[in-house]
Parts: structure tokens; C-alpha cells; sequence
């Protein structure tokens, strides 16, 4: 059974930086691609970062390009959203997501972690 | 970036009505390769998305197949019929064959 577990959000000022991780389980994580994607309370989905199965390619929304960071370390089966000078619009609970080769863009999904930016 | 356009906003139904959800995009949604990259989820109260459909028409793994979807080019649409108490919650169609891939801003599946 595929399980995607997301840890590391809560309460941070505007400016300050913080690490989701996404831990996998129940697949070969190495050989898919995977994907951030978040909801601003009572707002719609939005994606905000892709890596590839091997970290050759990585690609942002602009809305966080420059600010974010996604990277995954294969060996630990783990995910990473690493979040720099946050601003108040990027609260928001924050999923992990995995690619299906077969189709499906976001074929499974995490429970989601909360950030809250606030001072 | 494409614009997914979702009608109606709210859908307020009676269990055993179909319901039908549209989702208009800005630009074609078909890739070079000839596939169209054109996706549906919903998101039940308090949960995760779950993807329904995939590439226009294709059910995920276990989606029960009174969900269909259909459309070409820029018109999409999902269409429940016989709707159960397990379908409410918001739709949202998604794609994924321009860059940056976008969601459209759902539609809230109630009952009336």
C-alpha cells in the first residue's frame, strides 16, 4: 500500500525558513517522480514543485521559485520542501504527492502538513 | 498560464441524481504527443485530493465507474451518475499539458 507521510510544518514568522520532509512507503520510491502541492485555507489546489525519480530535473511555480527548494535523498525514501523568507501568503497545508508512470499526475497523496506564517 | 474555467461553482443534488461538472481551459490541452493531459480529483470534508480520472476518460485504480469523464481540446467535462454520499465534496480539474500545470478552482458537490 502506497503511504506518503508529511512532517515538519507549524508556526513561523514572516522571513524565517523551515523543512517539510515526505517520507514514502509501499513503492520504489527511486523510480517516480514526485510533487509539493498546497492549499491556502478554504482556497483551491495549487502545484508548486515537481522533481524527477533521480533529482535530474526540478521545476517551480513561480510563486515560490528562488524561495523554495525541493530535493529527495533516494536512500532514505524521503522527500524534501526546504521553504526560505516566508511570507504570510504561503500558509497554506502543504502535500506530498506521487507520479503514476501508467497516468495520473498526482496518483496518491499525503494527509498534508499546516504551515502557518504569522508574526 | 492556463486558465481552468469550473462550472457551477456549487452543485446541490438529491442522492441517485446525476451530476455533471464542466471545466473550460484558456488554451487546447492537447500535447504534441497527442495525449491530453486533463485530470479530476476530489477532495472529500477533511481529507486529502483523490484523483478520479486521468488523460480525459481514464478511471483510476478502484473509481467506481459511475464516474465518466469526457471532452476534447478546451471543453471538459465529469459527469457522476447516481450520485451516493461518498461523492460529496469539492471537484477540481487539473492540467498538466502546459507549464506551469494548474487546478481549476473547484465545484462543491452538496446535498440539496
Amino acid at each position: 500500500e502506497v503511504q506518503l507521510v508529511e512532517s515538519g510544518g507549524g508556526l513561523v514568522q514572516p522571513g524565517s525558513s523551515l523543512k517539510l520532509s515526505c517520507v514514502a512507503s509501499g513503492f520504489t520510491f527511486s523510480s517516480y517522480n514526485m510533487h509539493w502541492i498546497r492549499q491556502a485555507p478554504k482556497k483551491g489546489l495549487e502545484w508548486i514543485a515537481l522533481i524527477y525519480y533521480d533529482s535530474s530535473n526540478k521545476y517551480y511555480a513561480d510563486s515560490v521559485k528562488g524561495r523554495f527548494t525541493i530535493s529527495r535523498d533516494n536512500s532514505k525514501n524521503t522527500l524534501y520542501l526546504e521553504m526560505n523568507s516566508l511570507r504570510s501568503e504561503d500558509t497554506a497545508m502543504y502535500y506530498c504527492a506521487k507520479s503514476n508512470w501508467g497516468g495520473g499526475i498526482f496518483a496518491y497523496w499525503g494527509q498534508g502538513t499546516l504551515v502557518t506564517v504569522s508574526s | 498560464d492556463v486558465v481552468l474555467t469550473q462550472t457551477p461553482v456549487s452543485l446541490s443534488v438529491t442522492l441517485g441524481d446525476q451530476a455533471s461538472i464542466s471545466c473550460r481551459s484558456s488554451q487546447s490541452l492537447e500535447y504534441s504527443d497527442g495525449y491530453t493531459y486533463l485530470e479530476w480529483y476530489l477532495q472529500k470534508p477533511g481529507q486529502s485530493p483523490q484523483l478520479l480520472i486521468y488523460e480525459v476518460s481514464n478511471r483510476f485504480s478502484g473509481v467506481p465507474d459511475r464516474f465518466i469523464g469526457s471532452g476534447s481540446g478546451t471543453d471538459f467535462t465529469l459527469k457522476i451518475s447516481r450520485v451516493e454520499p461518498e461523492d460529496l465534496g469539492v471537484y477540481y480539474c487539473f492540467q498538466a499539458t502546459h507549464d506551469p500545470p494548474t487546478f481549476g478552482a473547484g465545484t462543491k458537490l452538496e446535498l440539496k
